[in-house]
C-alpha cells in the first residue's frame, strides 16, 4: 500500500513564526503536491513538484514556499505565518502520467494564533 | 473562477436508498474525472475515476457516470450505506501525453449524509 506521511497532525504556531510541514512518501512517486483544505472552497492546489529540486506554483502559492531535496520528501514551508494559513493541509503524491490518482496523507491540522 | 462545482454542499439520503452527487465543470481541456472521499481528520481517499472516452464506470455500489457535452458528471451509490457518511470530492485534471499533469481541480465537496 502507498503510505504518504505527514510529519505533524496537528500544529499551532503564533503569527510571523517560521513553520515547516513534512511529508514523505514510500512508493518512489514522482509527483508530490500540498494542498489546503477550508470549508467552503474545497482543497485548493499550493505548490507541486515533478522531480527533484523542481517545484510548481499551483493556485494559491502566496505565503508560501517549497523544497524537494529527496524524491520521497516535499516540504511546505511558511515564510511567517498568518492568520489566515490557519487551515487542514494535505500532502498527496502520485506517479506520472497517474497525477489525478493521487494519494493522500493523513493532513495537518495548522492553527496560526 | 471555479472550474469544478459541486452545488449542493450537503445530501440526505435514507440508508439503502441511491445516493446521487452531482459535479459540473467548465474547462473543456479536462479529460480525468475522479471523486474523492473524506473523513473528517483524516486525508482523501480515491474512490473511483473515469476517462472522457468512456461514459461509465462501475465499482461495486459505486459508478460514475460522464456527460461531455453537458461538462457534467455524477457518482451514484447504491445502496447508500451508513459507512459512506463522509465529505465527497469531485476533481478533475488535464492528462498530457507527456506523462506529466499539474494536479487535480477540486470541487468544494458535497457532505453524504446516511440517515437510518
Amino acid at each position: 500500500d502507498v503510505k504518504v506521511t505527514q510529519s505533524s497532525r496537528y500544529l499551532v504556531k503564533r503569527t510571523g513564526e517560521k513553520v515547516f510541514l513534512e511529508c514523505v512518501q514510500d512508493m518512489d512517486h514522482e509527483n508530490m503536491f500540498w494542498y489546503r483544505q477550508d470549508p467552503g472552497l474545497g482543497l485548493r492546489l499550493i505548490y507541486f513538484s515533478y522531480d527533484v529540486k523542481m517545484k510548481e506554483k499551483g493556485d494559491i502559492p502566496e505565503g508560501y514556499s517549497v523544497s524537494r531535496e529527496k524524491k520521497e520528501r516535499f516540504s511546505l514551508i511558511l515564510e511567517s505565518a498568518s492568520t489566515n494559513q490557519t487551515s487542514m493541509y494535505l500532502c498527496a503524491s502520485s506517479l506520472p502520467g497517474k497525477a489525478a490518482e493521487a494519494f493522500f496523507g493523513q493532513g495537518t491540522r495548522l492553527t496560526v494564533v | 473562477d471555479q472550474q469544478v462545482k459541486q452545488n449542493s454542499p450537503s445530501l440526505s439520503v435514507q440508508e439503502g436508498r441511491i445516493s446521487i452527487l452531482n459535479c459540473d465543470y467548465t474547462n473543456s481541456m479536462f479529460d480525468y474525472f475522479l471523486w474523492y472521499k473524506k473523513y473528517p481528520a483524516e486525508g482523501p481517499t480515491f474512490l473511483i475515476s473515469i476517462s472522457s472516452i468512456k461514459d461509465k464506470n462501475e465499482d461495486g455500489r459505486f459508478t460514475v457516470f460522464l456527460n461531455k457535452s453537458a461538462k457534467h458528471l455524477s457518482l451514484h451509490i447504491v445502496p447508500s450505506q451508513p459507512g459512506d457518511s463522509a465529505v465527497y470530492f469531485c476533481a478533475a485534471a488535464e492528462m498530457y501525453s507527456g506523462g506529466g499533469a499539474d494536479g487535480l481541480t477540486f470541487g468544494k465537496g458535497t457532505h453524504l449524509i446516511i440517515q437510518p
